[in-house]
C-alpha cells in the first residue's frame, strides 16, 4: 500500500521564524517520487519540488529546503524565515513506479505566518 | 508561461443536471490527470490518461462520471445527474513525458457546487 502521513494538520508562526513540515511515506516500490505542492488561499496547486528515490542530497531553494531521510521514509521540509506570504495549505505527495503515476497525496499542512 | 486552464472556475447547479468541466493541458504534455478535493477526503485521483488512452478510472463513481479526450488539447470530464455530494473542487493536472512519475501541473480548479 502507498500512503503519505502529514501529522500536522496546522502551525501557525509568526514573521521570520523557520518552520518544518513533517511528511512521512509508505510504499513498496524501489523506484517512486515524492512531492511538494503548495496550495495558497486563491486555491491553485503550485508544484514546489520532486525527488526521486535514488537521490538523497538535501535540496536547498532559496529559504525552501527539503531533507530526504530513506531511512525514517520522511521528505520533510523547512522553510527558513517565514514571510507571511508563505502563509498556504502544504501538500507532500507520492508516486510509486507500480502506481503508473497515481499521485498519492498527504491530508495537508495548513501553514499560518502572523506578522 | 504555460499553464493548465481549466473552465469553467466555478459552477452552481442544481441536483439532477449534467456538468461538463474542460481542461486544457500544457501543449506537448500527454498524461492528463482529474483530481478531486474535498475537506473530508482530501485530493483523490478519479482518472488519467497518456496519449489520450484512458489508463485508469477506478477512482471515478462510473454510473454518473464520465472522462474522455476528444483530441489533445482538450479533456472533459462529465457527471450526469449530479448530487450534492459531488460538490468539490475539481483539478486537471497534465505531464510532460507521459512516464507517469512525471510532474504533474496543475489547473486552477473547477470548484463545484450542487445544491
Amino acid at each position: 500500500a502507498q500512503k503519505v502521513t502529514q501529522a500536522q494538520t496546522e502551525i501557525s508562526v509568526v514573521e521570520k521564524e523557520d518552520v518544518t513540515l513533517d511528511c512521512v511515506y509508505e510504499t513498496r516500490d524501489t523506484t517512486y517520487y515524492l512531492f511538494w505542492y503548495k496550495q495558497p488561499p486563491s486555491g491553485e496547486l503550485v508544484f514546489l519540488i520532486r525527488r526521486n528515490s535514488f537521490d538523497e542530497q538535501n535540496e536547498i531553494s532559496g529559504r525552501y529546503s527539503w531533507n530526504f531521510q530513506k531511512s525514517t521514509s520522511s521528505f520533510n521540509f523547512t522553510i527558513t524565515a517565514s514571510q507571511v506570504v508563505d502563509s498556504a495549505v502544504y501538500f507532500c505527495a507520492l508516486s510509486g513506479l507500480s502506481q503508473g503515476g497515481k499521485l498519492i497525496f498527504g491530508q495537508g499542512t495548513e501553514l499560518s505566518v502572523k506578522p | 508561461d504555460a499553464r493548465v486552464t481549466q473552465t469553467p472556475r466555478h459552477k452552481v447547479t442544481e441536483m439532477g443536471q449534467e456538468v461538463t468541466m474542460r481542461c486544457q493541458p500544457i501543449l506537448g504534455h500527454n498524461t492528463v490527470f482529474w483530481y478531486r478535493q474535498t475537506m473530508m477526503q482530501g485530493l483523490e485521483l478519479l482518472a488519467y490518461f497518456r496519449n489520450r488512452a484512458p489508463l485508469d478510472d477506478s477512482g471515478m463513481p462510473k454510473d454518473r462520471f464520465s472522462a474522455e479526450m476528444p483530441d489533445a488539447t482538450l479533456a472533459t470530464l462529465k457527471i450526469q445527474p449530479s448530487e450534492p455530494r459531488d460538490s468539490a473542487v475539481y483539478f486537471c493536472a497534465s505531464g510532460p513525458r507521459g512516464a507517469g512519475t512525471d510532474t504533474q501541473y496543475f489547473g486552477p480548479g473547477t470548484r463545484l457546487t450542487v445544491l
